[in-house]
């Protein structure tokens, strides 16, 4: 069936380094991206979206690129802080489906001093 | 705002009891979701709103029923407690599609850590 996964379970990065976190999807039909970040014990927190006519957008330290010819969805966050260490989720939306969104099964970003 | 409340915050329950998950958003959103997240894994829709008296059905509904009165409240009911249900139940709301970046996303409620036992 249509999903979305992510490539790596885990991610260690150095403090001051850049973090790339990449995600994969099916879905030929899906029109809206986003990235959520879930720290431990809360809930998932937004961080950016990207819309299916966008290949790139950037945010304060992130950036979202969207590959469409491959289905590949990718978040890049600049200077990684230890504030950072999270599980990031991507999660598409069909359209016309209801704002419904599939997740991804995250990835831990682990940041190291 | 408080945003997307959630009660209770953790609650065990012996196989064959029931229970109500409570909601409530002060956003003013029409959409709401409940999701669950089992260990180590992504978030799975159970039920959605996109109004008051409007539910149906995400991809794991089995065991669970909902109702929406209100705007503001999207209570879950768990009817007949099964060891499977064990997880962390998060509900969510969001603005209509408006094809406005940054303004359809979805906002989380802290969660509820349900053990059936």
């Amino acid at each position: 069936g249509e999903s979305v996964g992510l490539h790596l379970p885990t991610l260690s990065v150095q403090e001051g380094d850049n973090s790339i976190i990449n995600c994969a999807y099916s879905n030929s039909a899906s029109d809206y991206f986003i990235w959520y970040k879930q720290e431990s014990g809360k809930g998932p927190q937004f961080i950016i979206d990207i819309r299916s006519n966008m290949d790139k957008r950037q945010g304060q330290r992130v950036t979202v690129l969207l590959n469409k010819t491959v289905k590949h969805l990718s978040l890049q966050i600049a200077a990684t802080q230890p504030g950072d260490s999270a599980v990031y989720f991507c999660a598409e939306n069909i359209e016309g489906g209801g704002n419904k969104l599939t997740f991804g099964t995250g990835t831990q970003l682990k940041v190291e001093l | 705002n408080a945003g997307v409340t959630q009660t209770p915050k953790f609650r065990i329950l012996k196989i064959g009891q029931s229970m109500t998950l409570q909601c409530t958003q002060d956003m003013n959103h029409n959409y709401m979701y409940w999701y669950r997240q089992d260990p180590g894994m992504g978030l799975k829709l159970i039920y959605y709103s996109v109004g008051a008296g409007i539910t149906d059905k995400g991809e794991v509904p089995n065991g669970y029923n909902v109702s929406r009165s209100t705007t503001e409240d999207f209570p879950l009911r768990l009817e007949l407690a099964a060891p499977s249900q064990t997880s962390v139940y998060f509900c969510a709301s969001s603005f209509e599609t408006s094809g406005v970046l940054g303004t359809d996303t979805q906002y989380f409620g802290p969660g509820t850590r349900l053990t059936v036992l």
